[in-house]
């Protein structure tokens, strides 16, 4: 069964450093998202992507956040010039746009960032 | 504006029935799913209501009330293995499918 990866699985960074979190969505799907869960806190949404741009970003996306979907597989997250309170899990997700599944999101595994 | 409420945590028996409840307000309701959540893992999809009613998938069962704003996630025959948090999110009406999400209630299943 195909599966949503996101790379790397864990990243250390240092406050005020770039960081790219990576995510190969499944090859069928339309609909890309991005969520952060800070530790012990409800997931949030940051970010929508369809058709190679932005649907919907939430208040927490600021100018210090963008996305890419560079060559029509890999969906990226980057984060400018990280703060402490970056620190958190962040999760890609896709999503069918009919079938189905089309109301499912399925989910990568994570990134865990942790900002120093 | 959205609040989504359930309980923070609830422990039960291996074996049992657990009943988690869920109750939002949200402008432009869509629709509501239930996430499985083990500890440092992503959510797994388990459940969406779009209609009122009572959705049943195995050992596990989802109930809508739109009127009221509430739903349910039924986990009968529980195993150790159902110990997880459970995300209760909804959308809303619109070209954004994006989930809007409670903070979960962590279920402790004991033997």
């Amino acid at each position: 069964e195909p599966e949503v990866t996101q790379t790397p699985s864990h990243q250390v960074t240092q406050m005020g450093q770039e960081v790219i979190l990576r995510c190969v969505p499944i090859s069928n799907h339309l609909y890309f998202y991005w969520y952060r869960q800070i530790l012990g806190q409800k997931v949030e949404f940051l970010v929508s992507f369809y058709n190679n741009e932005i649907s919907e970003k939430s208040e927490i996306f600021d100018d210090q956040f963008s996305v890419e979907r560079p060559d029509g597989s890999n969906f990226t997250l980057k984060i400018r010039s990280t703060k402490l309170e970056d620190s958190a899990m962040y999760f890609c997700a896709g999503q069918s746009r009919g079938g189905a599944n089309q109301y499912e999101q399925y989910f990568g595994p994570g990134t865990r960032l942790t900002v120093t | 504006g959205q609040n989504i409420d359930q309980p923070t945590e609830m422990t039960a028996t291996e074996g049992a029935i657990v009943q988690i409840n869920c109750t939002y307000q949200t402008s432009g309701f869509n629709g509501l799913f239930w996430y499985q959540q083990h500890a440092g893992e992503a959510p797994t999809f388990l459940s969406y209501n779009v209609l009122d009613g009572l959705e049943e998938k195995g050992r596990f069962s989802s109930f809508l009330s739109r009127s009221k704003g509430y739903s349910y996630l039924l986990l009968k025959e529980l195993q150790m293995k159902d110990s997880a948090s459970y995300l209760c999110a909804v959308t809303r009406a619109g070209n954004n499918r994006k989930l809007i999400w409670g903070l979960g209630t962590s279920l402790a299943v004991n033997p």
